[in-house]
């Protein structure tokens, strides 16, 4: 049981290039997430998604886009890469219900704009 | 819209004492969630501790305990027997209880060193 696996665990952009976060569950979760952690500002989310073909932004939701084709994956896409995405990016997921009130969270994707 | 304040970017502990992080939070509902995850050096997130806020009894974790105070809205967690493996930032968290909510507030976090 992997749990919430993120990859790539670092990754350096071009302004202007793009990329794909991509976020795969293995506990048949409905429910997943994804954050951004800037330094001092805690974690903000960006878009979630409730289940398979439903997803709805978060706090920051611009210059993002996600996808939610299967229960499993969950692929955050950043297009036109700025400095201002300079980030550490968590997707997160949890059963639905309150009987079982916990994030799981990945191991975070580090991404430098330069 | 609710909103989590956490006052102390920082605080430091002697190893084997006691420190209390302080959470503040903001919201017209009755009926939440409150939690602490724990962020060591690894990035790896972790669950502490969780708070119903319909159950008047504070949450207790081994070492960890809360201090809820749902009228003040306050929302602290002691660390007793402070272990230099507790040296992590430290989030705060909301989440409502509302049927078709589904979004995790956090403040942003409490740095906690632990000195040997």
């Amino acid at each position: 049981n992997a749990g919430v696996t993120q990859t790539p665990k670092f990754r350096i952009l071009k302004i202007g290039q793009s990329m794909t976060l991509q976020c795969t569950q293995d506990m048949n979760h409905n429910y997943m997430y994804w954050y951004r952690q800037d330094p001092g500002m805690g974690l903000k989310l960006i878009y979630y998604s409730v289940g398979a073909g439903i997803t709805d932004k978060g706090e920051v939701p611009n210059g993002y886009n996600v996808s939610r084709s299967t229960t499993e994956d969950f692929p955050l896409r950043l297009e036109l890469a700025a400095p201002s995405q300079t980030s550490v990016y968590f997707c997160a997921s949890r059963f639905p219900g309150t009987g079982v009130e916990k994030l799981f969270f990945g191991s975070g994707t580090q991404l430098s704009v330069l | 819209a609710q909103t989590v304040t956490q006052s102390q970017p920082e605080m430091s502990v002697q190893e084997a004492e006691t420190v209390t992080l302080s959470c503040t939070y903001d919201t017209s509902e009755s009926d939440y969630y409150l939690f602490w995850y724990k962020q060591p050096p690894s990035r790896q997130m972790i669950l502490v501790i969780r708070q119903e806020a319909y159950k008047q009894q504070n949450a207790t974790e081994n070492r960890f305990s809360v201090n809820f105070q749902k009228a003040a809205k306050s929302f602290s967690l002691k660390i007793s027997d402070s272990q230099l493996g507790d040296a992590a930032m430290y989030f705060c968290a909301y989440r409502s209880a509302n049927s078709g909510t589904y979004k995790y507030i956090f403040g942003t976090g409490t740095r906690l060193k632990v000195l040997a």
